[in-house]
């Protein structure tokens, strides 16, 4: 079974550019999560999809910050224009709804903005 | 205070030696507890869990929880090498919130041959 597939794996751009992420979930997996990891730090929760519906968007800088689902399988997050403090990891996970709501992890986009 | 509180380490032992990893938490909702293992430049990877309180074991690996203390640990026993990560505890609550996992900071540990 293929995992959680993120691309591109690095990015490095200029601040104010804009910046985009892809995440194909496991297949079947229903539900649909982006986090932020910063260097030192466990992930914190930016979005949650339930299918097409984004759910929890709550810790989303929606200034800047921007998610959709098309479809509820791939999801893309885009940021725009990026700041020098969004130099992170963006993992998306995703799970099948149980009561464990256990999560698998893509490997992430390592972003650097300059 | 943050809900979840974990030594952040970072922890280096020999090889074959014990090791334990804890996290404090506040909040009483919490059902599930995990512990993520996260290697270099990888996502995290849920190694086991635990459903309230307890001890689980899976190998050499060791998970307990006391609620009443609001403590968790995770022991590795004969650490190898390969153990070299990241470990992040992790906590649900149940029924309809258990969607959010809340996540400690981490626990880099390096197990030296």
């Amino acid at each position: 079974e293929a995992g959680v597939v993120q691309s591109p794996r690095y990015k490095i751009i200029e601040k104010k550019q804009p910046v985009a992420f892809w995440c194909n979930p496991i297949s079947g997996h229903n539900t649909l999560y982006w986090y932020l990891q910063n260097l030192g730090q466990g992930p914190e929760l930016l979005i949650r999809y339930e299918n097409e519906e984004a759910v929890d968007d709550s810790q989303l800088p929606k200034d800047r910050f921007s998610a959709e689902r098309l479809k509820g399988v791939d999801s893309t997050l885009k940021i725009q224009p990026a700041e020098l403090g969004d130099s992170a990891v963006y993992l998306c996970a995703s799970s099948y709804a149980q009561e464990l709501n256990e999560q698998f992890f893509g490997p992430g986009t390592r972003l650097t903005v300059l | 205070q943050k809900e979840v509180e974990q030594d952040p380490g970072p922890l280096s032992v020999p090889e074959g030696a014990i090791v334990s990893l804890n996290c404090t938490y506040s909040n009483s909702a919490f059902q599930y507890f995990m512990w993520y293992r996260q290697y270099s430049r990888k996502g995290p990877e849920l190694l086991m869990y635990t459903y309230s309180s307890g001890n689980k074991e899976d190998g050499r690996f060791t998970a307990q929880v006391d609620k009443s203390s609001k403590y968790i640990s995770l022991f590795i026993r004969d650490s190898q090498p390969s153990d070299s990560a990241t470990y992040l505890c992790a906590m649900q609550g149940s029924g309809g919130s258990n969607y959010k996992l809340t996540f400690g900071k981490g626990t880099l540990l390096t197990v030296n041959p």
